[in-house]
């Protein structure tokens, strides 16, 4: 079974230009979730996706951060303009939706590898 | 509102020794669920072990097992016989409610040292 793709793994950009997060979540998974992790921290929740619906975008600051998971399949999370605090790995994950717990695996995640972004 | 709160920003143990990560939460929810999750040095987390709420019963997975207290909202991770491999950041984290979401502590850094 293929595991959460994420891309780019390693991003670098000057503050103020655009960047995009591409994530692919594990087939037949309807939750999708964008995390944003600080260094020496925890994930913390940007938004989450049931389907095409976003059902929880209240972390995410919508002045600068957009997000679309078109088909409710693939994800995108842009990032315009880019600031210095914005400088994280921003982390994707799926899971089983609601109704659709197999073999009791309620609420457990499964995460990409992280798409590392640095602000200059 | 959910809350988890990971006292022990770091720790060590030797290989082949037992130790215990602990982990206390809150919740209003009446039905959730508890994990750890395991960040390895620059890979993807992964889970190491996952408890129901309404279950008493400690969940087990091989050399890992948890002390769940409820009433305390204590749940605190064991790791018996550490392996190098077991060297990474461990997340508690809670899953209330209908809705999936898991709140996340700061996370221990576990190094086992040979």
């Amino acid at each position: 079974e293929a595991g959460v793709v994420q891309s780019p793994r390693y991003k670098i950009i000057e503050k103020k230009q655009p960047v995009a997060f591409w994530c692919n979540p594990i087939s037949g998974h309807n939750t999708l979730y964008w995390y944003l992790q600080n260094l020496g921290q925890g994930p913390e929740l940007l938004i989450r996706y049931e389907n095409e619906e976003a059902v929880d975008d209240s972390q995410l600051p919508k002045d600068r951060f957009s997000a679309e998971r078109l088909k409710g399949v693939d994800s995108t999370l842009k990032i315009q303009p880019a600031e210095l605090g914005d400088s994280a790995v921003y982390l994707c994950a799926s899971s089983l939706g609601a109704g659709q717990d197999l073999g009791g695996r309620t609420g457990e995640l499964f995460f990409g590898e992280g798409s590392r972004l640095t602000v200059l | 509102a959910q809350t988890v709160t990971q006292s022990q920003p770091e720790m060590s143990v030797q290989e082949a020794e037992t130790v215990t990560l602990s982990c206390t939460y809150d919740t209003s929810e009446s039905n959730y669920y508890l994990f750890w999750y395991k960040q390895p040095p620059s890979r993807q987390m992964i889970l190491v072990i996952r408890q129901e709420a309404y279950k008493q019963q400690n969940a087990t997975e091989n050399r890992f097992s948890v002390n769940f207290q409820k009433a305390a909202k204590s749940f605190s991770l064991k790791i018996s016989d550490s392996q190098l491999g077991d060297t990474a950041m461990y997340f508690c984290s809670n899953s209330g409610g209908s809705n999936y979401k898991l709140t996340f502590g700061k996370g221990t850094l576990l190094t086992v040292n040979p």
